[in-house]
């Protein structure tokens, strides 16, 4: 089945870093949906992607569908310390697919 | 406000003992979903639904069963729990299903013994 790699599993930055993060896969997507996830919570939608290349920005966040429609990428600008959380990546085509999440820690 | 509810927010209980985790959400929205999240492993739907009485198996379906009988609740049910049951459960909503961004609910943490 369709399988979704995002990377990197963690990371550990001091505030006011920026971060980037991705997910891969070997299979065509029609949507990317980045979503974070707060301890204790569930996800919740960052940002939606529709179009191949599309580049969108949230605030700090900013994320793109690849052109291949394979990929897609979040960047967090200037990290503050209420970043903190697990980020995760879905693709659709004929079902959503979650990539495994990125858990994000920060130092102040 | 617009929200997924699900009940309960814990749940312990012991292999064998049927249980049901309740979902309701109050936006209208036509496909709901149940997934499961475990370390390591990310999301992983359970059953799906796109409309009032259609239901469809998701990834890890064994053990599980689901109805829709309103538009609103999406009940999932455990008819006999097994300890490898024991996870993170997420109920979740959407306007049309994969092209339209999901509405999660905040969580059923089981534990089965």
């Amino acid at each position: 089945g369709q399988q979704l790699n995002q990377s990197p599993q963690s990371m550990f930055i001091q505030e006011g870093e920026d971060v980037s993060m991705n997910c891969t896969s070997s299979s065509i997507f029609n949507t990317w949906l980045w979503y974070k996830q707060d301890p204790g919570e569930g996800p919740v939608l960052l940002i939606a992607l529709y179009k191949a290349g599309e580049l969108t920005s949230n605030g700090r966040l900013t994320a793109q569908f690849g052109i291949t429609r394979k990929d897609s990428f979040l960047n967090i600008s200037a990290s503050i310390p209420s970043d903190v959380g697990i980020y995760f990546c879905a693709g659709g085509a004929q079902k959503l697919v979650f990539g495994q999440g990125t858990r994000l820690t920060i130092n102040p | 406000e617009a929200q997924v509810t699900q009940n309960p927010r814990y749940l312990i209980t012991v292999t064998g003992k049927k249980l049901t985790v309740t979902c309701s959400q109050n936006m209208n929205h036509e496909y709901m979903s149940w997934y499961r999240q475990d370390p390591g492993l990310g999301l992983r739907q359970i059953y799906y639904s796109m409309n009032v009485e259609v239901t469809d198996k998701g990834d890890v379906p064994e053990g599980y069963k689901v109805s829709r009988k309103e538009k609103r609740n999406f009940p999932l049910i455990l008819e006999s729990p097994s300890p490898n049951q024991t996870s993170l459960y997420f109920c979740a909503s959407s306007l049309e299903g994969v092209g339209s961004p999901l509405h999660f609910g905040n969580g059923t943490r089981l534990t089965v013994t």
